[in-house]
């Protein structure tokens, strides 16, 4: 079964790094995700795509302090010099055969 | 630029039916794939249904299949979810997304939300 796990929460100091991981289930290593921000009370955003060979595409203006790598199963988002506006909740997401669209569930990012 | 704008939410008696709409611009609306995505208040994300560019294939998450029926109009560039049987666990925040064009390796295929609408939320309640 296609799942991604995430870590619940995770927090770091302003104009430090933080990097999110999301990781794909046994027998899915090699496939690619996307990772979408939500700020509180907003509609999602796309971020980026990220191949399993940390080859990434970034959505329309998202800067270039947000990054993208990958390693085995492992899908990580770090984002650099960590401002205020990235306090968000961040979710991984693929794609199954069948079932569509998959989400992790999400990743609460709070900048200290 | 990408707009998608929800309307059609609000509160429904258990077992009642709503029909959401989601209005888009800054794109060619018949060439893309169209989903709903929803977001049970204080929960994650959770994809609904997709629908094809030309509305001759449709897919549904089980718990909805049956009961929700996703459907498009390409001249007034616009997108549907009718929602019949609703019940309490179908509270949530309803968002439009567009599907990205398939990403294909040897192994899997990435169709991803490249635009987000605003949302709009459906409350079933007595």
């Amino acid at each position: 079964q296609l799942v991604l796990t995430q870590s619940p929460s995770a927090s770091a100091s302003l104009g430090a790094s933080v990097k999110l991981t999301c990781t794909l289930s046994s027998g899915h290593s090699s496939y690619a995700i996307a990772w979408h921000q939500q700020q509180p009370e907003k509609g999602p955003r796309y971020l980026m795509k990220l191949n399993s060979d940390g080859s990434h595409s970034k959505g329309d203006g998202i800067p270039d302090r947000i990054s993208g790598s990958s390693s085995g199963a492992e899908r990580y988002l770090t984002i650099f010099s960590l401002q205020t506006e990235d306090e968000a909740d961040y979710y991984c997401q693929t794609w199954g055969t069948g079932i569509q669209g998959v989400f992790g569930g999400g990743t609460k990012l709070t900048v200290l | 630029e990408v707009q998608l704008v929800e309307s059609g939410g609000g509160l429904v008696q258990p077992g009642g039916s709503l029909r959401l709409s989601c209005a888009a611009s800054g794109f060619t609306f018949s060439s893309y794939w169209m989903s709903w995505v929803r977001q049970a208040p204080g929960k994650g994300l959770e994809w609904v249904a997709n629908i094809k560019q030309d509305g001759s294939e449709k897919y549904y998450v089980d718990s909805v299949r049956g009961r929700f029926t996703i459907s498009r109009d390409n001249a007034k560039n616009s997108l549907y979810l009718q929602m019949n049987s609703l019940r309490a666990e179908d509270t949530a925040v309803y968002y439009c997304a567009r599907d990205s064009p398939p990403d294909c390796s040897s192994t899997s295929c990435l169709v991803y939300f490249d635009y987000w609408g605003q949302g709009t939320l459906v409350t079933v309640s007595s």
